[in-house]
């Protein structure tokens, strides 16, 4: 099993409607990030967090510590938000490092 | 303020040789964070660097390694090259720790093994 877990991995939407991609991870963190990754590779970080919630536009991205999963809303959507959007968590007990989801492939059409 | 940039953009090479890659970071960033993203495997964690020490290291093969200098500028090599070796070579650097503090990717170095 991966230490983290996203879903769903492809998601089709028409444009407007409210997006969820959640992400389960199941060792401890000192954070979890949210990336965002268009075609071309170019990688973006959107939230970084390690309790509650956070917004930013847009978006909102949650955290649930008690129940190791993490949940990015995208509210009002756009096609220039298609991307493969991307959880990681950050772990730091004894070798320090991000551990990546397999990513959501996001595609929004007008 | 600059981001961070990485050079080259594009490589190809043949099995056997070595490359080295280059990733200047964000001024004033000490932590350089290099990754690896194949279709199979996604992105994996290479190794961090901090202060020109080697902080952290992926589970990757000795043929991998890398370095920082003074001025924060790291360098990647990969001695050997294997076929399994193409990929998406992605570099982060951040204020310190890359798992708390936010990462800030080039745009990568794309190599292709043939």
């Amino acid at each position: 099993k991966n230490e983290v877990e996203q879903s769903p991995q492809n998601l089709t939407a028409q444009e407007g409607e409210f997006i969820t991609i959640n992400c389960s991870y199941s060792v401890g963190i000192s954070a979890l990030h949210w990336l965002q990754q268009h075609p071309g590779g170019g990688i973006v970080s959107l939230f970084m967090l390690s309790s509650g919630k956070k917004k930013h536009g847009r978006l909102i991205a949650t955290i649930n510590i008690q129940e190791k999963h993490s949940s990015l809303h995208i509210t009002a959507s756009h096609p220039r938000d298609s991307a493969v959007y991307i959880c990681a968590v950050g772990t730091n007990f004894g070798n320090e490092k991000l551990t990546f989801g397999t990513g959501t492939r996001l595609t929004i059409i007008p | 303020k600059a981001g961070v940039t990485q050079t080259p953009r594009y490589l190809i090479k043949t099995r056997g040789q070595q490359v080295t890659l280059s990733c200047s970071p964000i001024s004033g960033h000490r932590s350089v964070s290099w990754y690896q993203q194949t279709p199979g495997q996604g992105l994996q964690f290479l190794f961090e660097y901090f202060s020109e020490t080697q902080r952290n290291k992926g589970n990757f093969p000795g043929r991998f390694s890398g370095r920082q200098f003074s001025n924060s500028r790291s360098e990647m090599n990969v001695s050997t090259l294997e076929l399994g070796d193409s990929a998406l070579y992605l570099c982060a650097s951040s204020l310190d720790r890359p798992s708390y503090n936010e990462q800030f990717f080039g745009p990568g170095t794309r190599l292709t093994v043939l």
